[in-house]
């Protein structure tokens, strides 16, 4: 079964900028592996922010992209405001079955 | 405009099934699949599996094989997610989700809360 990695949590300060990743157990992630990043907040249904590793919808802020990064897709955040803390979970399709990682919690101090 | 409206929250024993449906409206159904997601309190998310909208194929995860059914009623637009014999971890909230093909993941279904207690 398919692994999917997320840092637990980070931590950033508000206007700063802060990347999240997301590995996979089968190898480097690739187009192949259409990413998708979430961001959930509590007590609320998770809201899509990018697709396929770098597009965004319609509803996505401009601080927010997508990128494979050593191997492994990437979500940045730069110029950060006190309502991105949330917590933000990627999904592959690597191993030949969607897997979510399991999220990492940013707190913006 | 899209919509993904579900099913209201279950209470159900161990070892029950439980059957959560979600209505879509909006889009005509080419090129989509449905899929089911889960949330745990206080845990992450888990992919369950998925339906084809237009022609039922599904597919589900290894470690419910045997348990999920993933079904459509194509003269309503109700596609279903049932799960047998229930235990206490599967207590989560149940979300079906539209994913256009290619991988693009958009609209979310408000969620089921699906409770397992004896």
């Amino acid at each position: 079964q398919t692994v999917v990695t997320q840092e637990p949590s980070m931590t950033v300060s508000p206007g700063g900028t802060v990347t999240l990743t997301c590995a996979s157990s089968t190898g480097a992630v690739t187009s192949g592996c259409s990413p998708n990043w979430f961001q959930q907040k509590p007590g609320q249904t998770p809201r899509p922010l990018v697709h396929s590793i770098h597009n965004k919808h319609s509803w996505t802020p401009a601080r927010f992209s997508g990128s494979l990064l050593g191997g492994k897709a990437a979500l940045t955040l730069s110029g950060v405001q006190p309502e991105d803390e949330a917590e933000y979970y990627c999904l592959l399709f690597c191993g030949g079955t969607w897997v979510f990682g399991g999220g990492t919690k940013l707190t913006v101090l | 405009q899209v919509q993904l409206l579900q099913s209201g929250a279950e209470v159900k024993k161990p070892g029950a099934s439980v059957k959560v449906s979600c209505k879509v409206s909006g889009f005509t159904f080419t090129n989509y699949y449905l899929h089911w997601v889960r949330q745990a309190p206080g845990q992450g998310l888990e992919w369950m599996g998925a339906i084809t909208l237009s022609d039922g194929g599904t597919a589900y995860t290894q470690s419910l094989q045997g348990r999920v059914t993933m079904t459509r009623d194509t003269s309503t637009d109700i596609f279903y997610m049932e799960l047998t014999r229930l235990r206490s971890e599967d207590t989560a909230v149940y979300h079906c989700v539209r994913e256009r093909g290619g991988g693009l993941f958009d609209y979310w279904g408000q969620g089921t809360l699906v409770t397992v207690s004896s």
